[in-house]
């Protein structure tokens, strides 16, 4: 059984802090991490992807992935009160395999 | 990134009424696109992958006979929930890949089922 694990939160930051978002997952052989973002009552929305060991970034998010402690994160800088949804974290074993998504953390960026 | 849409947006039926989402890929050709419900506050659920020309996969648990899928050609596949009932009220929301095979889901707009 693959599993996708996420603190569920709510992760709640002031505007203009840092938002720091865990992911752990069980498949060693994972090889693709997403991250999406949730609005409420809205689908997700892919923000970042990553493949590699290390760190991508792209405008105020940077993803990090450690596959040696099946860990991957997302980091959002100067966190804006439009930051607050649901972000989901989905891992798979290749581009042919669909992705286990964790169940998401809420984050709340208050003004 | 890719383009996929999904309609209605929003349905309300009575129940034992059979209601038929669409989901279409705007700018490239899905040969397999995924079938998703959510409900509210809760994480998000593998239906099934719905597969151009064949039948569709299911996931453990889901009634393929409530929940029809037809995969007719490449940019189309359509979710028809039959015989509804109130607890099959949720949030239903199509994916698809596109060709550069990288994984990545591209998800529609969703559609909201409210079974009266």
């Amino acid at each position: 059984q693959k599993e996708v694990e996420q603190n569920s939160g709510p992760l709640s930051v002031p505007e203009g802090a840092i938002a720091s978002l865990n992911c752990t997952y069980s498949d060693r052989g994972s090889q693709s991490f997403f991250w999406y973002r949730q609005y409420s009552g809205k689908s997700p929305e892919l923000i970042m992807s990553i493949y590699s060991n290390g760190d991508k970034e792209d405008g105020r998010f940077t993803a990090q992935l450690n596959k040696a402690s099946q860990y991957v994160s997302l980091l959002i800088r100067d966190s804006q009160p439009s930051d607050s949804a649901t972000y989901l974290c989905a891992v798979s074993s290749g581009g042919s395999y669909i992705p286990t998504f964790g169940r998401g953390t809420s984050l709340i960026v208050h003004p | 990134g890719a383009v996929v849409s999904q309609h209605p947006s929003r349905v309300i039926c009575k129940s034992g009424t059979s209601v038929k989402i669409e989901c279409r890929s705007l700018d490239f050709q899905a040969t397999t696109m995924f079938w998703y419900r959510q409900f509210p506050k809760k994480s998000l659920m593998l239906m099934a992958t719905s597969n151009e020309g064949s039948k569709a996969t299911y996931e453990q648990g889901v009634e393929k006979d409530k929940f029809l899928i037809n995969h007719a050609s490449l940019t189309l596949s359509t979710l028809t929930v039959t015989s509804a009932h109130p607890e099959d009220s949720s949030f239903y929301i199509c994916s698809a890949k596109d060709s550069a095979n990288t994984g990545e889901l591209f998800f529609g707009e969703g559609s909201r089922l409210t079974v009266l």
